[in-house]
């Protein structure tokens, strides 16, 4: 059973059109986020939700609008896209303690190209 | 601003060799993670040790972590073509809800048959 689960895959479109991508964990994990990683792999984290609730927003322009229904999903909408979106966004999750987060499960990633 | 710094970015060794990569960080911590990532998936947690742990083995992972010097080790031994990826270090610098993990910039393992 796959535990993080991304849809799609691969996602290709121009530039001012507005797309979303799904997440989806089946760990019973109470933390879910949301990761950009660039051509240099550099991984930077964008949001995070604890039970449903907005706790992390990492200075991301507000064409980014992440939505979590639900705890067990996590979904994020790209509104106007531009040529600098084109990136591989990685759903992750974990549960949190009081020593900070514990190991996170990441999704296959989707990768995204805006022309 | 990025927390941890992997060194050296890329690694070339033989199988059978051991593969050392190290991780420096600039800030106080809670827990500092080693994650693994295939060409073209998504990563793979490996380790995680807490600041007030300085050494962790899985298998054939052993991390070390020196808070003085805010440095952390990973050390793979016997490597196996299959070890071939990236590998990020990762720090945790806050608590509670607020916690998140700041990555470093990863190295490159290639271990040749």
């Amino acid at each position: 059973d796959t535990a993080v689960s991304q849809t799609p895959k691969y996602l290709v479109t121009q530039m001012g059109n507005d797309k979303s991508i799904k997440c989806e964990q089946n760990l019973g994990h109470d933390t879910m986020y949301w990761y950009k990683q660039d051509s240099k792999k550099f991984l930077k984290i964008m949001f995070s939700y604890n039970n449903k609730e907005l706790i992390i927003n990492e200075t991301v322009p507000n064409r980014f609008s992440p939505k979590s229904p639900d705890k067990a999903h996590l979904n994020l909408h790209i509104n106007s896209l531009e040529l600098g979106d084109s990136a591989v966004y990685f759903c992750a999750s974990s549960h949190l303690g009081p020593w900070g987060s514990y190991e996170q499960y990441f999704g296959p990633g989707t990768r995204l190209t805006v022309t | 601003s990025q927390q941890g710094e992997e060194d050296p970015q890329a690694l070339s060794i033989q199988e059978g060799e051991n593969a050392t990569m190290n991780c420096s960080y600039k800030t106080s911590i809670n827990n500092l993670q080693w994650y693994r990532q295939n060409s073209g998936r998504g990563l793979v947690h490996l380790i995680l040790i807490r600041s007030n742990e300085r050494e962790k083995h899985s298998g054939r992972l052993r991390v070390t972590l020196d808070t003085s010097k805010k440095s952390s080790s990973l050390l793979i031994t016997a490597s196996r073509a299959a070890d071939t990826a990236s590998y990020f270090c990762a720090t945790d610098a806050f608590t509670g809800a607020n916690s998140k993990l700041t990555f470093g910039k990863g190295i490159t393992l290639s271990v040749r048959p």
